[in-house]
């Protein structure tokens, strides 16, 4: 049972274009997202995070939306340049102890950012 | 900001060997760090949750036997694969969070990832 879900495998963008990526949760006892960006041979790096009790955080050209009535987030990344081509993972987190301190990651979107 | 280095980058054994990954948080201390698994255009698999000074706690369906876990000191988590095999070719990430045990709501910091081929 995937728990996050991340719909669009792939996702291609003019540069200078608005990127959107969405995700979508089933637990609702989650309560901390966050967004990671990875290259190819690289790790996950953080990109941007948003808790429950907000429903936008802004950081420059990324954004994160987040609609806890749907159980959606997305990420906004504006304008879109052919550096930020890479997969974007979505992960959520609750501080119920189940979790632990651990992430679950959704499948990934691969963006590609074209000149 | 807080760094993982994760070594090494990427490993090449026979089928049969043993291989270690290591992975260390430079500038903070992690008393749990995460060990994943990521297949070609998938995400990351949750193999372990690695605890200092005590025993890895393993997902289901990983073999404890297989992917010996040591995390000895507050900066160091080992990942040993014991007697490789090509099925076992993955690349291996770890993560480790600043900000002690109870901070689940700030970020995991990834290593760079080990691409081991099994030949």
């Amino acid at each position: 049972d995937q728990q996050v879900k991340q719909n669009s495998p792939s996702l291609s963008v003019q540069e200078g274009r608005i990127s959107i990526l969405n995700c979508d949760y089933t637990n609702s006892m989650f309560d901390y997202f966050l967004w990671y960006k990875k290259y190819p041979a690289e790790g996950p790096t953080f990109l941007i995070s948003i808790s429950s009790i907000k429903d936008k955080n802004e950081d420059g050209r990324f954004t994160v939306f987040l609609n806890k009535s749907a159980k959606h987030l997305s990420l906004h990344i504006v304008p879109s340049q052919p550096g930020d081509s890479a997969v974007y993972f979505c992960a959520a987190t609750s501080k119920l102890r189940n979790y632990g301190q651990n992430f679950v990651f959704g499948p990934g979107t691969r963006l590609s950012v074209l000149p | 900001g807080a760094v993982v280095s994760q070594h090494p980058s990427w490993v090449i054994c026979k089928s049969g060997t043993s291989v270690k990954i290591e992975c260390r948080s430079l500038d903070f201390q992690a008393t749990t760090m995460f060990w994943y698994r990521q297949f070609p255009k998938q995400s990351l698999m949750l193999m372990a949750t690695s605890n200092e000074g005590s025993k890895a706690t393993y997902e289901q369906g990983v073999e404890k036997d297989k992917f010996l876990i040591n995390h000895a000191s507050l900066t160091l988590s080992t990942l040993t694969v014991t007697s490789a095999h090509p099925e076992d070719s993955s690349f291996y990430i770890c993560s480790a969070r600043a900000g002690g045990s109870s901070s689940y709501n700030s970020p995991l910091h990834f290593g760079n990832g080990t691409r081991l081929t099994v030949t």
